[in-house]
Parts: structure tokens; C-alpha cells; sequence
């Protein structure tokens, strides 16, 4: 199907393993994000890629690394998954950086025990 | 960073009244976009703002860009439950390369 996804959409892991998230999209955008949501906030910006091979950090990336090997994927890894990591994870993609729409997938939700 | 506030942070109404939230920086932004978020889903884009002034509408919503640029509006007029769900503001700034900043959103419940 045509769109964004993200898998999985639910993950239980415990503390010190690393965790991996996918987000795939079919559209060829540009650029891909990662947010994080937790309960009760607004999102806010984990890393963002503007194309194949070129990633930046947003405002919390410490602890994650990201990669962008396809244009069409953007994998998430918690390398030694915490507490604090316990949130909703969002991917999205645009054409151009912000000044168009970001397309958000359906999300991952991430339980670190 | 840029801080975005928003509120109310919840609204309970009744079905059929109208509705108003704001979000306000001590930054300047140069786009204004509102998301509704359904339980489960990803936020979904509602309306964007470009200009300062500008008001635009989307069906029975309404946003306004603020004049100083520091403020944006939404109205629903004449809510239904579907109407449900959690409403973001973002803002866009030049001086921030383009990324956008969320308030922490207005959990909107819709009485039949």
C-alpha cells in the first residue's frame, strides 16, 4: 500500500537492549523525521534525514542513532534502551523540510521496562 | 529552544458550540500549522499559514496567523463528536532551518 509505515507498532523491551524501529515510506520524499510524543506533550524532533546519506539531530537525539541507506527508509535504533525512552514514537516524511506538508505514519508505541 | 504554549489543554463541550484554542511563542515564526491527532493515529495536517494576518478556513474551521507572528488561532464552528481527538499548533521558523516546533496540544471532547 501506498503511504507511511512504521513497524512495529507495539514493543515491549527491557532496559539495556537495543531496539530498532522501521518507518518506510512509498512516496520518494526527501526528507524523513522522527519524533518522539510522550504522554501529554506535543512532539519534538528526534532526528531528521534530507536525503539518502545525509541525517541531522534534532532536539533529543541523545541515545538514538538513525541511518538512511534507501531513500525510502528510516530506521530508529535505541542503541541501550532506557526508561526514558518509554513514549510514542512518530515517523514522517515531505517533500521539502517543513514548508510542506508533513505525512506522519500511524506511530510505534514503545514500553522499556 | 522555541517554546510554543497552547492551550487550553482540554476542552469538554457540548455538541454544537464552537470552539477556540491559541498557541503563542516569545519567538517569531514564519508558518503556523495546525494537526488534529486521532486516538491510535498519526497527527494529521489541518491548515497552514504563511502569512502574517492571514486567516483561512478549512470546512467548519477557521485559523488565524497572528499579526505579531508570536500567535495562532483555531475555531471549530458547530462541533461534532467526530471532532474529537488532540489539536497541535507547530511553528516554522527561518532561524531554525525549517523545523517545525509543537505545542503540546488541546484534547478536545465532543458531548452528543
Amino acid at each position: 500500500d501506498a503511504g507511511i509505515t512504521q513497524s512495529p507498532r507495539y514493543k515491549i523491551t527491557e532496559t539495556g537492549r537495543q531496539v530498532t524501529l522501521m518507518c518506510h515510506q512509498t512516496w520518494s520524499h526527501s526528507y524523513m523525521f522522527w519524533y518522539r510524543q510522550d504522554l501529554g506533550h506535543g512532539l519534538r524532533l528526534i532526528y531528521y534525514s534530507a536525503a539518502a546519506d545525509i541525517t541531522d539531530k534534532g532536539e533529543v537525539s541523545d541515545g538514538y542513532v538513525v541511518s538512511r541507506s534507501k531513500t525510502e527508509n528510516f530506521p530508529l535504533t535505541l542503541e541501550s534502551a532506557t526508561r526514558s525512552q518509554t513514549s510514542v514514537y512518530f515517523c514522517a516524511s515531505s517533500e521539502s523540510q517543513g514548508w510542506e506538508t508533513q505525512y506522519f505514519g500511524p506511530g510505534t508505541r514503545l514500553l522499556v521496562l | 529552544g522555541q517554546q510554543l504554549n497552547q492551550s487550553p489543554q482540554s476542552m469538554f463541550i457540548q455538541e454544537g458550540e464552537d470552539v477556540s484554542m491559541n498557541c503563542t511563542s516569545s519567538s517569531i515564526f514564519n508558518t503556523w500549522l495546525w494537526y488534529k491527532q486521532d486516538p491510535g493515529e498519526g497527527p494529521v495536517l489541518l491548515i497552514a499559514l504563511y502569512k502574517a494576518g492571514e486567516l483561512t478556513s478549512n470546512g467548519r474551521l477557521t485559523a488565524q496567523f497572528g499579526i505579531t507572528r508570536k500567535d495562532s488561532f483555531l475555531n471549530i464552528s458547530a462541533s461534532i463528536p467526530s471532532d474529537v481527538g488532540i489539536y497541535f499548533c507547530a511553528g516554522q521558523s527561518n532561524t531554525n532551518a525549517g523545523k517545525s516546533t509543537f505545542g503540546d496540544g488541546t484534547t478536545l471532547t465532543v458531548k452528543p
